[in-house]
Parts: C-alpha cells; sequence; structure tokens
C-alpha cells in the first residue's frame, strides 16, 4: 500500500497569516499518461465527515473559498490557506487514489495561534 | 443537494456482525460509485471499499476481504455494508461517500459523506 506521510502533525498559525502543510507519498501518484497527480485534500471538523477541499492535486472542489490551494507534483504536496479564518480550524487530511487501496495520512490539526 | 443519510449507532459483542446502511437522495443512485471509509476514535481514514450501485460490482480492501459484504437496493436508492466476526478493533465511525461517476474512470476521492454511523465493539 502507498503510505501518506503528513507534516507538521498540528499548527498553530495566527488569523489572517498564510498556514502551509504537506504530503509525502511513499511512490509516485503521478499516472504519466494523462499528468494528474492522484491527489485529495480534506478538510474535518470534530464530530463531522470529512469535506473534499482539493482533488488532482490542485484543483478546487465547487464552493470551496479560494483561500485553499493545493500544489505538488509526484511525492510531494502542499496544502495551504492564505489568510487564515477561525472556521478553518480542523484536521486536514491528504489521500491518494492513483493506486488502491486508497490511503490517507495521519492528518494535520491545524489551530489557532 | 445530494444527501447521505445514514443508520444509528450500533452496539455488538466479539463475533457478531453489523450491518450498516446509507440512504441517497438528490442524485441519480446508479450513477456514481460508492465507497465506505472508517474512522477509529481518535484516529485518520481507512477505505474498506466500493460499489457500482449500477449492478452491484465490488471491491474491498485486501484487510476486509472475507469479512466485508456492501450491497445495494435501487429501489430505495439505499446501501448496505456488513462486517462480519468483530473485534474490539472494529470500534470506529463508519460512514459512506460518493465517488466518481459510473461513466468515468472509478477515481476514489469521495465529494459527499454521509453522517457517519458509529458501531462499538465491546463484551
Amino acid at each position: 500500500d502507498i503510505v501518506m506521510t503528513q507534516s507538521p502533525d498540528s499548527l498553530a498559525v495566527s488569523l489572517g497569516e498564510r498556514a502551509t502543510m504537506n504530503c509525502k507519498s511513499s511512490q509516485s501518484v503521478l499516472y504519466s499518461s494523462n499528468s494528474k497527480n492522484y491527489l485529495a485534500w480534506y478538510q474535518q471538523k470534530p464530530g463531522q465527515p470529512p469535506k473534499l477541499l482539493i482533488y488532482w492535486a490542485s484543483t478546487r472542489e465547487s464552493g470551496v473559498p479560494d483561500r485553499f490551494s493545493g500544489s505538488g507534483s509526484g511525492t510531494d504536496f502542499t496544502l495551504t490557506i492564505s489568510s487564515l479564518q477561525a472556521e478553518d480550524v480542523a484536521v486536514y487530511y491528504c489521500q491518494q487514489y492513483d493506486t488502491s487501496p486508497a490511503t490517507f495520512g495521519q492528518g494535520t490539526k491545524l489551530e489557532i495561534k | 443537494q445530494v444527501q447521505l443519510v445514514q443508520s444509528g449507532a450500533e452496539v455488538k459483542k466479539p463475533g457478531a456482525s453489523v450491518k450498516v446502511s446509507c440512504k441517497a437522495s438528490q442524485y441519480t443512485f446508479t450513477s456514481y460509485y460508492m465507497h465506505w471509509v472508517r474512522q477509529a476514535p481518535g484516529q485518520g481514514l481507512e477505505w474498506m471499499g466500493v460499489i457500482n450501485p449500477s449492478g452491484g460490482s465490488t471491491s474491498y480492501a485486501q484487510k476486509f476481504q472475507g469479512r466485508v459484504t456492501m450491497t445495494s437496493d435501487t429501489s430505495t436508492s439505499t446501501l448496505y455494508m456488513e462486517l462480519s466476526s468483530l473485534r474490539s478493533e472494529d470500534t470506529a465511525v463508519y460512514y459512506c461517500a460518493r465517488g466518481s461517476h459510473t461513466g468515468t474512470a472509478n477515481y476514489h476521492f469521495f465529494d459527499y459523506w454521509g453522517q457517519g454511523t458509529l458501531v462499538t465493539v465491546s463484551s
């Protein structure tokens, strides 16, 4: 199985500041035939199911604020929140869907400093 | 708005089975792959398997092969996930989640999720 490793485990950022978190896969999730990275990001708030933010590594899901952006390719990916809002406090998970079984990172917990 | 409404919490004894339901609405049920993902208390997310509601073909994570059965009822737009031979490590919130359109490749990322069903396995 592909192992997804997120860093850091937790992150504290001031309101209005940039938050950056990383995700590394144990093997490339870039599919050469279509040049797409099979990588998604989710946000999960306490007591709620995960919410899809980003897929294909950088495509924002409909309705997701544009302060959320995804980047990276191959094995190294980043989720950036350009200006942290109070409602962004959550755990963020990356997920690869290149190879079955789909696997998730352990999560990055984002808090307000 | 797409809705996935799951059945209520369950408490089971070790060795028993549990069957969780997920009723879909506000979209064409047979047009999207459906997945089950679980989350142990305070832990991360674990993909269990996928079903094509149109025809019922399934694919399960190897970890759950032989213990999980996913089915669909197109007449009621309801999915079912049955997990047998329960052990304490199966205590988790179980989610149904919508995947890609069946007219495309079966991409395993999930745009809508049910509210989750807590299954507790305890003697």
